[in-house]
């Protein structure tokens, strides 16, 4: 059973250019939760998403940052015209369905995707 | 906000030495986990603790949720090299949305052979 899939792994894109990560959720997961960690600072919610629906997005900055998880297809993370400030690492994580008896807000993380800005 | 500090920001031991990392916030959680991550790599879970006052034990990981849910520790015995990477807590508020961790910056062990 694989993990949580995210690509690119690494990211190198300059200032005013468009940055896209992906994000496959573990099988059986239906929710999907992108975090950020800057350097020197702790992991930070930024949006939680279910299949066409973005559930909470109140940790996303208001301009340039946009988030989808498609009916098919993995969870995409879209930073357009990127600053050098969105050098970070972007952690997607899944869960399975609640009230099912399995999830116990344990969250599984993939292994990140690294963005350099120039 | 939640905050969650996390103590020692660093720490560098010997192998079989004993420690013990600390979470602390003026907020309560209604759970609260425990991840250790290691370089180029995701968090890994390693527990969740629920109720105030649980203690649970992972090997040689021992892990405390305080009595009032607003801290936690994790104590390592006969630390090992192994058990070198970033620790970090995560707590989850009753309040808000399934899933939305407030993490601490965590503590950095690093266990020298």
């Amino acid at each position: 059973n694989a993990g949580v899939m995210q690509n690119p792994r690494h990211l190198v894109r300059r200032r005013g250019q468009e940055a896209r990560l992906r994000c496959s959720p573990m099988k059986g997961h239906s929710h999907v939760y992108w975090y950020r960690q800057l350097p020197e600072e702790g992991l930070k919610f930024m949006v939680y998403l279910q299949k066409e629906n973005i559930i909470d997005e109140s940790g996303m900055p208001k301009e340039r940052f946009s988030a989808e998880f498609p009916k098919e297809g993995p969870s995409i993370l879209r930073i357009q015209q990127v600053v050098r400030g969105d050098s970070a690492a972007y952690f997607c994580a899944s869960s399975p369905p609640f009230g099912t008896g399995v999830n116990t807000g344990e969250l599984f993380f993939g292994e990140g995707s690294r963005l350099t800005v120039l | 906000t939640q905050l969650l500090e996390q103590s020692p920001q660093f720490l560098s031991i010997q192998e079989g030495e004993n420690l013990t990392v600390y979470c602390n916030s003026s907020s309560v959680f209604s759970s609260l986990q425990w991840y250790r991550q290691e370089p180029g790599e995701g968090p890994v879970l390693l527990v969740t603790v629920v109720t105030g006052g649980e203690v649970k034990k992972l090997k040689r990981l021992t892990f405390q949720f305080g009595d009032a849910r607003k801290d936690s520790s994790l104590h390592i015995t006969a630390a090992q090299p192994g058990d070198t990477g970033l620790y970090l807590c995560a707590g989850a508020d009753r309040g808000s949305t399934l899933g939305r961790l407030y993490f601490g910056r965590g503590t950095q062990l690093t266990v020298w052979p």
